[in-house]
């Protein structure tokens, strides 16, 4: 049983819509990570976040301890924010060597 | 650019063969991880270093699998007796503190 759920899994955009990608998880984290995965397969890290909310650009994500859950939400979307974004956390129980635990991934398309 | 490479990029291999991948992180990073992804999946954890030190082993991670950081710098990920199962793509990541620098990844494929 994945430990991370993302939702959805697949998400087509028109460019310039607002877009949402979600994250629940099952238990206490030290942190939370956004990562964004393009086709040739690298990784890039978008957010570490522990609490409230981060802005970069054009993307925010916020985080929800109590609920654990958080969103991945991209303003004005364009053709090139187009990839695979992942959620990945820290659990509290995993100790000091902080090693992650993945969502599947949303795939998101924006078109022209 | 993260300043984390790995090499090969992309590797094909016959079953029953061995196969080496190697990391390189920068040098600020104290920890390295291994994971792995197959198609579709989210990556999953393999193994992870502290220094030179292998501190954490994932039951993914079989006795035909081996690391090593010798030095407490690049990392080689080995696989013996390469299987079909084993295709995915092998993702190393350094890390100084609580963040995780991602290297571009090496994708294997078993035939």
């Amino acid at each position: 049983k994945n430990e991370v759920e993302q939702s959805p899994q697949n998400l087509t955009a028109q460019e310039g819509e607002f877009i949402t990608i979600n994250c629940s998880y099952s238990v206490g984290i030290s942190a939370l990570h956004w990562l964004q995965q393009h086709p040739g397969g690298g990784i890039v890290s978008l957010f570490m976040l522990s609490s409230g909310k981060k802005k970069h650009g054009r993307l925010i994500a916020t985080i929800n301890i109590q609920e654990k859950h958080s969103s991945l939400h991209i303003t004005a979307s364009h053709p090139r924010d187009s990839a695979v974004y992942i959620c990945a956390v820290r659990f509290f129980y995993g100790g000091s060597q902080g090693n992650l635990i993945f969502g599947k991934g949303t795939k998101l398309s924006v078109k022209p | 650019d993260t300043g984390v490479s790995q090499n090969p990029r992309h590797k094909i291999t016959k079953r029953g063969q061995n196969v080496t991948f190697r990391c390189d992180p920068i040098s600020e990073h104290n920890r390295l991880y291994w994971y792995r992804q197959t198609l579709g999946q989210g990556p999953e954890f393999l193994t992870y270093f502290q220094n030179e030190a292998q501190l954490e082993k994932s039951r993914l991670l079989s006795d035909r699998f081996s690391a090593e950081r010798p030095k407490g710098s690049f990392s080689t990920l080995e696989i013996q007796r390469t299987e079909q199962g084993d295709s995915a793509m092998y993702l190393c990541a350094g890390s100084d503190s609580a963040d995780q620098y991602f290297g571009p990844g090496t994708r294997l494929l078993v035939l």
